[in-house]
């Protein structure tokens, strides 16, 4: 199973909003809305900011939001702040035992 | 609240075995699967392997079947990976991670395993 395809870096000024994509295809995004956003920061483990396509957990900034459209999805970040500076991991479930991660994308706040 | 503690890492030479092992509270363990997943220095996420919530089903990742062996025990709300046969290629941070219908909520802090001569 290979990686879903995200964006290597993504940069914006603070205010701004910000798009990540995450392309999978047919029988992972595509097939499934079990589609969540992770921020990973430098030596820390992953958190979930985004579930089952667009829903936040508690706790987590409503200028997160996701979305998807066929096999791609996306996280939006609006009103960016330094504190998004971070990686970001899409994942999709695939089917069966199938669990698939994009190859993550560093967010820059210039 | 829900916590999961990653222990035993370490360096260990190639071909050698090593046993992590991740220690969780705050929530009905014996309720969930649980996953490893890996991240190699300066790369993304892996997934290793899955036990279902109550021992009964294993699977894993292609590259480590037959060398890597994931365990729980509910009553101790403990899961573990057995990692033999040990190659560079496995050198990782080493995550437990809770699963929730079919994503991952929580993760813990990592255990980094060194696999070198």
């Amino acid at each position: 199973q290979s990686a879903l395809t995200q964006p290597a870096s993504v940069s914006g000024s603070p205010g701004q909003s910000i798009t990540i994509s995450c392309t999978g295809t047919s029988s992972d995004v595509g097939s499934y809305n079990l589609v969540a956003w992770y921020q990973q920061y430098p030596g820390k483990g992953p958190k979930l900011m985004i579930y089952e396509v667009s829903k936040r957990p508690s706790g987590v900034s409503n200028r997160f939001s996701g979305s998807k459209s066929g096999n791609t999805a996306s996280l939006t970040i609006s009103g960016l702040q330094a504190e998004d500076e971070a990686d970001y991991y899409c994942y999709s479930y695939g089917g069966g035992v199938t669990y698939v991660f994009g190859t993550g994308t560093k967010v820059t706040v210039l | 609240q829900v916590q999961l503690v990653e222990s035993g890492g370490g360096v260990v030479q190639p071909g050698r075995s090593l046993r992590i092992s991740c220690a969780a509270s705050g929530f009905t363990f014996s309720g969930h699967g649980m996953h490893w997943v890996r991240q190699a220095p300066g790369k993304g996420l892996e997934w290793v392997a899955i036990i279902w919530y109550d021992g009964s089903k294993k699977y894993y990742e292609d590259s480590v079947k037959g060398r890597f062996t994931i365990s729980r025990d509910n009553s101790k709300n403990t899961v573990s990976l057995e990692m033999n046969s040990l190659r560079a290629e496995d050198t990782a941070v080493y995550y437990c991670v809770r699963e929730e219908r079919g994503f991952f909520d929580y993760w813990g802090q990592g255990t980094l395993v060194t696999v070198s001569s």
